[in-house]
């Protein structure tokens, strides 16, 4: 059984380029969520996808944009990169019904230096 | 809003030394409580969790108890292992459909032999 897996591992851009950051949820699950860690600090919630449409969102401006595909699998894309984007970005999948509703498994995250 | 606070770290203990890290949370109404632990280079990876007061979830010797009285939720171990080193988040989630989760700074713990 795949756990959720993301791509890129690693990644290097330059300030104002764009990312685009992929994951695969746990099989079985139907709802992806997105958060941001940066070093020595917990995740911070960027947003969360279900049905292909963005449910929730935490403090983070529009450059940051999302989409989920019918088959559950996701993306991040951050646009007009600033230094301060640098962090690991970490896919949380889950159910969204049921008893094990939002219990999140993560994957091992895409770490994004801005230069 | 929700918020976690966690004890400051990092944390260092001899290997057979029993570990207290401290969580409380301020929340409304009556969310799920949980500890994720993130070992070198990996994701997250869930401890345990508790989703009602005074339930306790435990895992591999872990525990923690879910307090609402003192709204809190302290991991505790009796014996760490030098494979316990990792960094343990306390992280808690509200109980409507969907609900985010809102994590701790994280506590590291190492452990020597």
């Amino acid at each position: 059984d795949a756990g959720v897996t993301q791509s890129p591992t690693h990644l290097i851009k330059t300030r104002g380029q764009q990312v685009t950051l992929r994951c695969s949820p746990k099989s079985g699950h139907d709802t992806v969520s997105w958060y941001q860690q940066a070093l020595g600090q917990g995740p911070q919630f960027i947003f969360q996808y279900y049905e292909e449409e963005e449910r929730q969102r935490g403090n983070f401006p529009d450059r940051f944009s999302g989409h989920q595909y019918p088959n559950y699998s996701s993306e991040l894309n951050v646009n007009a990169l600033l230094l301060g984007d640098s962090a690991l970005y970490l896919c949380a999948s889950s159910l969204y019904f049921g008893q094990l509703a939002g219990e999140l498994f993560f994957g091992e995250g895409s770490r994004l230096t801005v230069l | 809003g929700n918020s976690v606070t966690q004890m400051e770290g990092p944390v260092t203990l001899s290997e057979e030394a029993f570990l207290t890290i401290n969580c409380t949370y301020t929340a409304t109404g009556y969310p799920s409580l949980f500890w994720y632990v993130q070992y070198p280079g990996e994701g997250l990876q869930l401890l345990l969790k508790a989703t009602k007061a005074d339930d306790k979830g435990s895992n591999k010797g872990f525990e923690a108890t879910y307090r609402k009285e003192t709204t809190s939720f302290h991991l505790e171990k009796g014996s760490v292992q030098v494979s316990d080193s990792a960094v343990y988040f306390c992280a808690l989630r509200g109980n409507n459909y969907g609900q985010n989760f809102v994590f701790g700074p994280g506590t590291r713990l190492s452990v020597l032999p």
